[in-house]
């Protein structure tokens, strides 16, 4: 179907609040990444999720980032307490295991904490 | 632990240039190798891949190879054209978590 929608496109949060990001896949892609994009800089890994498993929650940087994926397609990724150093923009990723580590992106979420 | 680097941009060429950007990685194996390209106010899109030694990929006259003995995969365009402008990233994968470059930013000039 179409490719991967995330929601919303921009987000602005005080310092404190919680704020939660959804992404939609590709229809039938297995495999949901997050990676989190500084500005000028290249993405870094979040969290990998194969159908609702999340397999590697390595890149979260701290407990106030969680992600789940319940059943297996829709994913949110959820901030709690936000802080200034959160502002970014938000990339999700979806894969077919078909296509090998081929990745398609959501537009992203850029989230700024004022 | 694994990691790439990527040629420093801006890279500023004239209409019709060659182009290369230089891409180096380390890995504790064999992994697949990407370059995304994110044009302005876009997301990232795949641009070309490679899953093995001596591979070449190929998108939009853009080209890359796998170079096992140097962990390098270059890309290379013969003639670059204004629509390239963009910010290119290089990104291996082992896992399927890719891991990105910094990015090089590419001016093409009319």
């Amino acid at each position: 179907g179409a490719g991967v929608s995330q929601s919303p496109r921009y987000k602005v949060a005080k310092r404190g609040q919680d704020v939660a990001l959804r992404c939609d896949p590709i229809s039938g892609h297995v495999s949901l990444f997050w990676y989190q994009q500084a500005l000028g800089q290249g993405p870094e890994f979040l969290t990998y999720f194969q159908n609702e498993a999340q397999l590697d929650k390595s890149g979260l940087p701290s407990d106030r980032f969680f992600a789940e994926r319940p059943e297996g397609s829709v994913s949110t990724l959820k901030i709690q307490r936000t802080q200034q150093e959160d502002s970014a923009v938000y990339l999700c990723a979806s894969s077919s295991q078909r296509r090998g580590y081929e990745q398609y992106f959501g537009p992203g979420t850029r989230l700024t904490v004022t | 632990g694994n990691s790439v680097t990527q040629m420093e941009g801006p890279v500023t060429l004239s209409e019709e240039a060659f182009l290369t950007i230089n891409c180096t990685y380390t890995a504790t194996g064999y992994p697949s190798l990407f370059w995304y390209v994110q044009y302005p106010g876009e997301g990232l899109q795949l641009l070309l891949k490679a899953t093995k030694a001596d591979d070449k990929g190929s998108n939009k006259g853009f080209e890359a190879t796998y170079r096992k003995e140097t962990t390098s995969f270059h890309l290379e365009k013969g003639s670059v054209q204004v629509s390239d402008s963009a910010v290119y990233f290089c990104a291996p994968t082992l896992t399927g978590k890719l891991i990105f470059g910094q990015g090089t930013t590419l001016q093409v000039k009319p």
